[in-house]
């Protein structure tokens, strides 16, 4: 199983969107609901940021939002803030109780 | 609010087996809940191994599943993690964590991981 594509990199200037996409297959992106995203600073303990495509758990800001069409899952970070400098992850259920992760996207904020 | 912690060595010989503990606090495993295992290489993505139930039901990776064991022990509220054979490839960050919902497929809770090292 390869793992999900996401862009190596994006950047974007603060207060600017940016969308951070996740490229799978009917087999898991396409064919369940269950996308989730996860950003994790340097050092540090990956957190979920979305689930379920478009989920937000508690206490992750709204600038935060998720997506999906077809085989693409998209993460989506408006109000750019320094603080949302970090790699992003997205994780896709594959059938069979399964789980396959994207490659892992760096986000630079300009 | 749920605690996870991982436990163990944190080098381990070339060819042999890496075990590892989670400790979860604040949340019974019997009551419920899938647990899991991710890892991350050094400088790498993440790469999920495998899964557990609290009544003992196991979902491995496929690349991993021939080398892979995941237990639990409710009466520790532990769950733990076996992996045979290791190599340099294995040598990573290993992080276990809650898996959410039905099928499970969110990691909501992580623990701080713990790093592993393979070599002689």
């Amino acid at each position: 199983q390869s793992a999900l594509t996401q862009p190596r990199s994006v950047s974007g200037s603060p207060g600017q969107s940016v969308t951070i996409s996740c490229t799978g297959t009917s087999s898991d992106v396409g064919g369940y609901n269950y996308v989730s995203w996860y950003q994790q600073h340097p050092g540090k303990v990956p957190k979920l940021m979305i689930y379920d495509v478009s989920k937000r758990p508690s206490g992750v800001p709204d600038r935060f939002s998720g997506s999906k069409s077809g085989n693409t899952a998209s993460l989506t970070i408006s109000g750019l803030q320094a603080e949302d400098e970090a790699d992003y992850y997205c994780c896709s259920y594959t059938g069979s109780y399964t789980l396959l992760f994207g490659g892992g996207t760096k986000l630079t904020v300009l | 609010q749920v605690h996870l912690q991982e436990s163990g060595p944190g080098l381990v010989k070339p060819s042999e087996t890496l075990s590892l503990t989670c400790t979860v606090s604040g949340y019974s495993i019997s009551s419920g809940y899938f647990w899991g295992w991710v890892r991350q290489p050094p400088g790498k993505g993440l790469e999920w191994i495998g899964s557990i139930h609290h009544s003992g039901i196991t979902h491995y990776n496929p690349s991993l599943k021939s080398r892979v064991t995941i237990s639990v022990d409710t009466s520790k509220n532990q769950f733990s993690l076996n992996l045979s054979s290791v190599t340099a490839a294995d040598a990573a960050a290993y992080y276990c964590a809650s898996v959410g919902s039905s099928p499970p497929h969110y990691f909501d809770y992580w623990g701080q991981g713990t790093l592993v090292t393979v070599s002689s």
